[in-house]
Formats: structure tokens, sequence, C-alpha cells
């Protein structure tokens, strides 16, 4: 099974409107982290936000926020009052465990359009 | 200061010779991961070297040497590489281990190996 899903490989939204990204997970770990990164074109890896699986609420970073649901294993991100400089490519990853170096999973990525 | 600075940017090889990619952070991160990425997939991890050693090695060809000089450095050696090695090489590293270090990546270098 997969680690980390993304269901969407491309996605379009219009200059300021909200758009939520799917990202889900499997582990049967009780300690692991979720974490979001944008990749422009460029190539560069941005980390976004990130949620530990111990955290009670959701985490938010500017116009990032995301939408933890534990018990449906899933993550999504949610951008608000998107711009065009949003527009890239999305990973979701998750870290498993502790002391486990290699165990850091990307999902397939969404590609991100923001529309003028 | 979360930066981590990839040199060179792009490089252009042929099969029969020997280069090297450089990376570097000042972040006194003590994990330090290659990453190779083909276009529209995810990373795909390399090795990780932790306090300079390295800690895991993702079964990849000889051809490829991974080297830590210090704690701010990485370099990945490379020799007699194949056209389908051609691929984005992302560094990255983390503050240390376990499920809530943060990875930060560098700008990548593009490779093509003619």
């Amino acid at each position: 099974a997969q680690k980390i899903t993304q269901t969407q490989p491309g996605m379009f939204v219009q200059e300021k409107e909200a758009v939520t990204l799917d990202c889900t997970y499997d582990t049967s770990d009780p300690s692991y982290g979720l974490f979001w990164y944008k990749q422009p074109s460029s190539g560069e890896m941005i980390f976004l936000i990130y949620q530990g699986s111990y955290d009670q609420q959701n985490a938010t970073e500017g116009r990032y926020s995301l939408n933890f649901q534990k018990a449906r294993k899933s993550a999504n991100l949610v951008i608000s009052a998107s711009q065009l400089g949003d527009s890239a490519m999305y990973f979701c990853a998750m870290r498993e465990g502790v002391y486990n170096f290699n165990k850091f999973y990307f999902g397939s990525g969404t590609k991100l359009n923001v529309k003028p | 200061d979360t930066e981590v600075t990839q040199t060179p940017k792009h490089l252009v090889m042929g099969m029969t010779n020997k280069k090297s990619l450089k990376c570097e952070q000042h972040m006194g991160h003590r994990a330090m991961y290659w990453y190779k990425q083909k276009a529209k997939k995810p990373p795909e991890l390399m090795f990780v070297y932790s306090y300079e050693k390295l800690s895991i090695n993702e079964s990849v060809p000889s051809r490829f040497s991974p080297e830590c000089p210090n704690s701010s450095l990485l370099n990945l050696h490379l020799h007699a590489l194949q056209p389908e090695d051609s691929a984005l090489y992302l560094c990255a590293s983390s503050q240390e281990w376990g499920p809530q270090e943060t990875q930060y990546f560098g700008p990548g270098t593009r490779l093509l190996v003619l």
C-alpha cells in the first residue's frame, strides 16, 4: 500500500479563491509527521507547513492551513486567497517513527495552476 | 535562516567524465540528504548522513559516491554516469531525526548526461 496518496494530478483555481489539495496517508506508527512542500518550475522544494500526529490543533502558516483528520488519515492543504505565484507542484510527505532517517515518504504531487 | 545552497545549478557531462555536486548548510543541522528527482515525479532518497557518517544508502549504484567533509558540507561525486541518470539532484538537511524534523531543501542541480 502507498504511504502517501495524492489523488489530484492537476488542479485549476481562480486567483483570490481558496483551494484544497488532498492528501491521505497510511501508517500504523502512532508517532508521525506530515509535511507539505511547494515546488515551482525552478525546482526548489519549499517547506510550507507541518502537522504532528499528536498535535491537537490544525497547523496554520499564513495563507496555508492543514486540515488534519486523524481518524480518516487525511492531511489536506488549504490555500486561501490564491495568488498567481502559487502555481507550482505541491507534494505531501510523511515521516514516521523515531530514529528512522529513511522513512520520509512523498506523494506523487498535485500540479496547481492559478488562473488570473 | 533556512538556507541550503547547491552548486552548480546546471551540469552537462559526458559518460566518461568525473564531476562533483556540492551542498552547504549553515543552520547547524546534523542530518543531510541527497535526493534524485525525475521530471513530474517525487524526489527519491539516495543517501542520508547523520553526524557526518553515512547512515542510509538506498541501493544507489557505485557511480554515485557521497562524501561529507564536515557538518556543513555534502558532496556527491559522479563518475561514468548513464543518460538515465539525468535528473534534478536535491540536497536537504534537518536538525535531527524523528518525525517532527523538517527537511529543508536546496535549489537543486539539474544534471544532463550525454
